[in-house]
């Protein structure tokens, strides 16, 4: 089955404490992203990866880092998380960014930064 | 600079009705892509559609179908016959040609589709 998951689902946790949330997709895609929901902000893009080794800043990269050594994985970190990173974060994949292929997302990680 | 518009926030129907969903956009590229999203109450994203500025065929799927025109910068989404499952929040969004390596899509704000039995 296709499918990007991500995890963890929920998290909470204190400012200043590095976490990582991983995503992993099963379809060989080489397009990845990141985004994150805010009521009032919308949807917002952080990251993308278009390969192996191939990252690049979204809309609001800071405070986040990203890695993509692998193309099954993108995972998302916050070196020092701060409260106004408490979002809901998706994850995303797709063959290209382009293109009329389906984009797969991940089903959520809903983060509180205290 | 690119930008979406979906005037609409809230949109209620009965069952069976045909609702139509506007986006409007802007943007100077004559390249770009439109998409549409669907985020049921559950919480997840759901990816509807992408479709390119060369292709301005009209779209559909089923029950959903798609109205690209570039004349009027617009990319409505048209649900025939809702159901209650179509409560959602629906999503629209446009990416530039990549310039520069970027590739960072704009989204509307939403709108809230509520369709009761």
């Amino acid at each position: 089955e296709a499918q990007v998951t991500q995890n963890p689902r929920y998290l909470i946790t204190v400012t200043g404490k590095k976490l990582t949330v991983t995503c992993s997709q099963n379809m060989n895609h080489e397009y990845m992203s990141w985004y994150r929901q805010d009521p009032g902000l919308g949807l917002r893009q952080i990251y993308y990866s278009m390969n192996v080794e191939v990252t690049d800043k979204g809309d609001v990269p800071e405070g986040y880092k990203v890695s993509r050594k692998e193309k099954r994985n993108f995972p998302l970190i916050l070196e020092s998380p701060s409260p106004n990173q408490t979002s809901l974060y998706f994850c995303a994949s797709s063959l290209s960014p382009y293109g009329t292929d389906t984009q797969y997302f991940g089903p959520g990680t809903r983060l509180t930064v205290l | 600079a690119q930008k979406v518009t979906q005037a609409q926030t809230e949109i209620s129907v009965v069952e069976k009705e045909d609702v139509t969903l506007d986006c409007v956009y802007e943007t100077r590229d004559t390249t770009y892509y439109l998409f549409w999203y669907k985020q049921p109450p559950s919480g997840e994203l759901v990816f509807l559609i992408r479709r390119n500025s060369f292709d301005e065929q009209n779209e559909i799927s089923g029950r959903y179908s798609w109205n690209f025109q570039k004349s009027t910068s617009s990319f409505n989404f048209t649900i025939t016959a809702s159901q209650v499952v179509d409560s959602a929040v629906y999503f629209c969004a446009l990416s530039e040609e990549p310039s520069g390596g970027s590739y960072i899509p704009t989204f509307g704000r939403g709108t809230s589709l509520i369709v009761h039995p």
